[in-house]
């Protein structure tokens, strides 16, 4: 059971814009930085936004992430069919003393 | 060139025992907290364990403390996943991952390519 909830999927057409909800709680969200994950079909995760609203080197500026309180948001502006992929999120848990990630996101471009 | 690359994953049976390894390269392994993720066949990324570089900090996720063991040898650069008591739910890939140099705060910014581990009677 995961602690961070996303929605199960998000679709637009080619150019479009996305975006990708991650709700949490006061001892993830609330208190720690959020990053964002890529997964390609049968590929391993990609780091694709860490601290919140940072890019990775190499990481087109299409994505973007931000936080307010408990929630995060990842966008994806112009989107591309290489685009399509499970999203997640993820962060600490001070409560848990643990990581946690969301449910996962799955992006289809139409 | 950083690279993870995990072994160990195959079948057993429900209470047995598996040890994961990921042998890690292109970096200064020592320096690097490490983690292990795994993600059950078509469901999301569960984060299981991580190990701070000198083995100082241990973490478990719930699911798995009391039967699972993380561990490392930076002499070897390597990463281990001791897996005892095993049950049919945690039938998945496991992913060797490196805690990211970016900033201090969590995230992973290397990944390996995952090996499956299948308990099934």
């Amino acid at each position: 059971q995961s602690v961070l909830t996303q929605p199960p999927s998000v679709s637009a057409a080619p150019g479009q814009k996305v975006t990708i909800s991650c709700s949490g709680s006061s001892s993830n969200i609330g208190k720690n930085y959020v990053s964002w994950y890529q997964q390609l079909p049968g590929t391993a995760p990609k780091l694709l936004i860490y601290d919140n609203n940072e890019r990775p080197s190499g990481i087109p500026d299409r994505f973007s992430g931000s936080k307010s309180g408990t929630s995060a948001t990842l966008g994806i502006t112009g989107l591309q069919t290489g685009d399509e992929a499970d999203y997640y999120c993820g962060t600490w848990d001070s409560s848990l003393s643990a990581g946690v990630f969301g449910t996962g996101t799955k992006v289809t471009v139409l | 060139e950083v690279q993870l690359v995990e072994s160990g994953g195959g079948l057993v049976k429900p209470g047995g025992s598996l040890r994961l390894s990921c042998a890690a390269s292109g970096f200064t392994f020592s320096s690097y907290s490490m983690d292990w993720v795994r993600q059950a066949p078509g469901k999301g990324l569960e984060w299981v364990s991580s190990i701070s570089s000198t083995t100082t900090y241990i973490y478990y996720a719930d699911s798995v403390k009391g039967r699972f063991t993380i561990s490392r040898d930076n002499a070897k650069n390597s990463l281990y996943l001791q897996m005892n008591s095993l049950r049919a739910e945690d039938t998945a890939v496991y992913y060797c991952a490196r805690d990211g140099e970016y900033s201090s705060n969590w995230h992973f910014d290397y990944w390996g390519q995952g090996t499956l581990v299948t308990v099934s009677s």
